[in-house]
């Protein structure tokens, strides 16, 4: 069964404004990670943002923030005031602690594509 | 300022040759993992090392092996290369399980024909 699962292939965003990528998770491990990454056109993995499954608030990295919803298992990440230099893939990834060790899933990833 | 290096960048086999794949890391992390990135699935974990010394399978091992040299070092060695490897490979490492998150390599480009 798919763990991560990222619905928007593609997504356009204006300048300035802020842009949601939404991501949902399956696991039955009460402990777990999620993480966010992104990939430029130049290839390399970049990490943005952690959230632990036990953490009260919502992580913040700047202008990304991780909107983690347990109940509904989702952790959406928001990136607030778009750039030109925002647009690239994104990836949103897990770890189940208990259970994966120290395995790291990823999703299919989200392109964004931010809009002058 | 170098952080994980992988060598080489670029690679073209034939099917059946073999070659290994290079990772070192300058930043005294514990783990470190090799991963694949095929268009539409993400990145697959191929092969990880939680710690000098020891290896461990992820999702997509086989016709891969690993060797964690030392601290700094995690190579990936392709046996007999088949088209299916054709692929981009990452390599990434983290100080413990990667809570502070990876620091990746800039990916390693092997076609297999």
């Amino acid at each position: 069964a798919q763990k991560i699962t990222q619905t928007q292939p593609g997504m356009f965003v204006q300048e300035k404004e802020a842009v949601t990528l939404d991501c949902t998770y399956d696991t039955s491990d009460p402990s777990y990670g999620l993480f966010w990454y992104k990939q430029p056109s130049s290839g390399e993995m970049i990490f943005l943002i952690y959230q632990g499954s036990y953490d009260q608030q919502n992580a913040t990295e700047g202008r990304y923030s991780l909107n983690f919803q347990k109940a509904r298992k989702s952790a959406n990440l928001v990136i607030s005031a778009s750039q030109l230099g925002d647009s690239a893939m994104y990836f949103c990834a897990m770890r189940e602690v208990n259970t994966g060790g120290f395995k790291t899933i990823f999703g299919a990833g989200t392109r964004l594509f931010v809009k002058a | 300022n170098a952080g994980v290096t992988q060598t080489p960048k670029f690679q073209v086999l034939k099917t059946g040759q073999s070659m290994t794949l290079q990772c070192a890391q300058d930043m005294n992390h514990n783990s470190m993992y090799w991963y694949r990135q095929d268009p539409g699935m993400g990145l697959r974990l191929i092969y990880y090392s939680a710690s000098e010394g020891t290896t461990d399978k992820g999702e997509v091992p086989n016709g891969y092996n690993v060797s964690r040299l030392n601290k700094r070092e995690f190579s990936l060695r392709l046996e007999s290369a088949a088209p299916s490897q054709t692929s981009v490979y990452f390599c990434a490492s983290s100080q413990g399980a990667g809570d502070y998150g990876y620091t990746f390599g800039s990916g390693t480009r092997l076609t297999v024909v």
